[in-house]
């Protein structure tokens, strides 16, 4: 079974500094790679996904996050940080199973904390 | 294009009373999923339909659960006899079904507290 690692319960910058949020996943074949946002009484918006080709994804809001099958890795980035990313970012993996379950499995979340 | 919308936004209710959520998904979307979220922990998934057909019961949580479409439009998840342990965000995602890659758009969610 697929599972998603994300490294980092709370990760505190600085407004104006990189953010990095590290995600691993585990998977036997290329997976389908997703990252979405969660607001305070908002429900999750998606931020980007990998499917094929490029390794290097853009996002909304200035962030992107880059494929690496060689690390199992898909951290998201963003050059300089804004008080509004402040928010739940969670990591999720899709894959194709043959039996038919076709829902995401989620990474336990980090939450990005903007101090100015 | 009015996004996902759930219904009620909260529910508080007795153990072992019975508790249903519905869920209006984005129009034009034939795909419709269940999630449930705990304090700390990222959604698990529970099932999902394409359009009426329920195509992945699997991982409902135990018999308990339940969860329909029975015009594949709106869905409703219930809950029987609740736990203590049933109390989380109850999330529902909807998707146009265009394979694995296409995006899933989450509701709100129902915060189920279970007294």
């Amino acid at each position: 079974a697929q599972s998603v690692t994300q490294l980092g319960s709370h990760v505190s910058v600085s407004e104006g500094a990189l953010v990095l949020l590290r995600c691993n996943y585990s998977s036997s074949v290329p997976p389908y790679l997703f990252w979405y946002v969660q607001y305070p009484n908002q429900g999750l918006q998606l931020l980007l996904k990998y499917t094929t080709g490029a390794t290097l994804v853009k996002g909304i809001n200035g962030f992107e996050a880059e494929f690496k099958k060689s690390e199992t890795s898909f951290h998201l980035t963003k050059p300089s940080a804004h008080m509004s990313d402040a928010a739940e970012y969670f990591c999720a993996v899709r894959m194709y199973s043959g039996g038919g379950a076709d829902g995401l499995t989620f990474g336990k979340g980090t939450h990005l904390i903007i101090q100015p | 294009d009015t996004g996902v919308s759930q219904n009620p936004r909260h529910k508080i209710t007795k153990r072992g009373q019975n508790v249903t959520f519905r869920c209006d998904p984005i129009s034009e979307h034939n795909r419709l999923y269940w999630y449930r979220q705990t304090l700390g922990q990222g959604p698990e998934f529970l099932t999902y339909f394409q359009n009426e057909a329920q195509l992945e019961k699997s991982r409902l949580l135990s018999d308990r659960f339940s969860a329909e479409r029975p015009k594949g439009s709106f869905s409703t998840l219930e809950i029987q006899r609740t736990e203590q342990g049933d109390s989380a965000m109850y999330l529902c995602a909807s998707s146009l079904g265009l394979g694995l890659t296409d995006t899933q758009y989450f509701g709100p969610g129902t915060r189920l507290t279970v007294l």
